[in-house]
């Protein structure tokens, strides 16, 4: 079962700023927390992931708070090709290059639509 | 660098025919693993092969099968097929490079397998 609990849905006007929520209550302190999306029919992509800092690239910003608990993905200026379902993804990463780190287990995500 | 590339992209076959998908993974990557993606099971994680060897395996039976060879591409076979293996079968591949939060898993586009 996926370790991380997102809203069903959510809306976002055209060129504001979109923030999804995570709950990842249960996290371990070796996991990471990633975020991937998925446009109808294609496969999943990946958009940014973090272990205790926030983390920010040319895609969005996570941001994950100090007992790293939940964390938010903001997409500052959405545009209807931000239209997808986003999944946030706790994961044990390996510390060596013969070690497997853990699967990456997907729950629902939140579907996100991005109207003009 | 190419993404990781998957073929076919669709395939259809009848219940009791077997099947083998392939994968290409990003140069320079040595893990691939292997997702299958359902309407009602959503995305699942079915193995990971790391220097041609299955080092994680999801919870499936052992018609599914798969293989890595030297060069990291991989191919995932499903014999006796059934209806319920109809799907979207993802590929992903990482560096498993052993480096702190550089593990990250791209996607290929997928590979749509209908089971009539």
């Amino acid at each position: 079962d996926a370790k991380t609990t997102q809203p069903p849905s959510m809306d976002c006007a055209e060129g504001r700023a979109a923030n999804l929520p995570c709950n990842h209550s249960t996290i371990s302190g070796n996991e990471y927390v990633y975020w991937y999306r998925q446009i109808h029919s294609q496969g999943p992509q990946y958009i940014i992931h973090g272990l205790k800092n926030n983390e920010t690239n040319e895609m969005a910003s996570l941001i994950i708070t100090e007992d790293r608990k939940s964390s938010t993905l903001i997409l500052p200026h959405a545009t209807l090709r931000d239209t997808a379902v986003y999944y946030c993804i706790v994961r044990v990463e390996p510390e060596s290059p013969n070690q497997a780190g853990t699967a990456l287990i997907f729950g629902k995500g939140t579907t996100l639509s991005v109207s003009s | 660098k190419a993404g990781v590339t998957q073929t076919p992209r669709y395939l259809i076959k009848t219940r009791g025919q077997q099947v083998t998908l392939s994968c290409s993974p990003i140069s320079g990557h040595r893990s691939v693993s292997w997702y299958q993606q359902t309407p009602g099971q959503g995305l699942q994680f079915l193995f990971e092969y790391f220097s041609e060897t299955q080092r994680n395996k999801g919870n499936f039976p052992g018609r599914f099968s798969g293989r890595q060879f030297s060069n990291s591409r991989s191919e995932m076979n499903v014999s006796t097929l059934e209806l319920g293996d109809s799907a979207l079968y993802l590929c992903a591949s990482s560096s498993a490079s052993g480096l702190a939060g550089a593990d990250t898993q791209y996607f290929g586009p997928g590979t749509r397998l209908t089971v009539l």
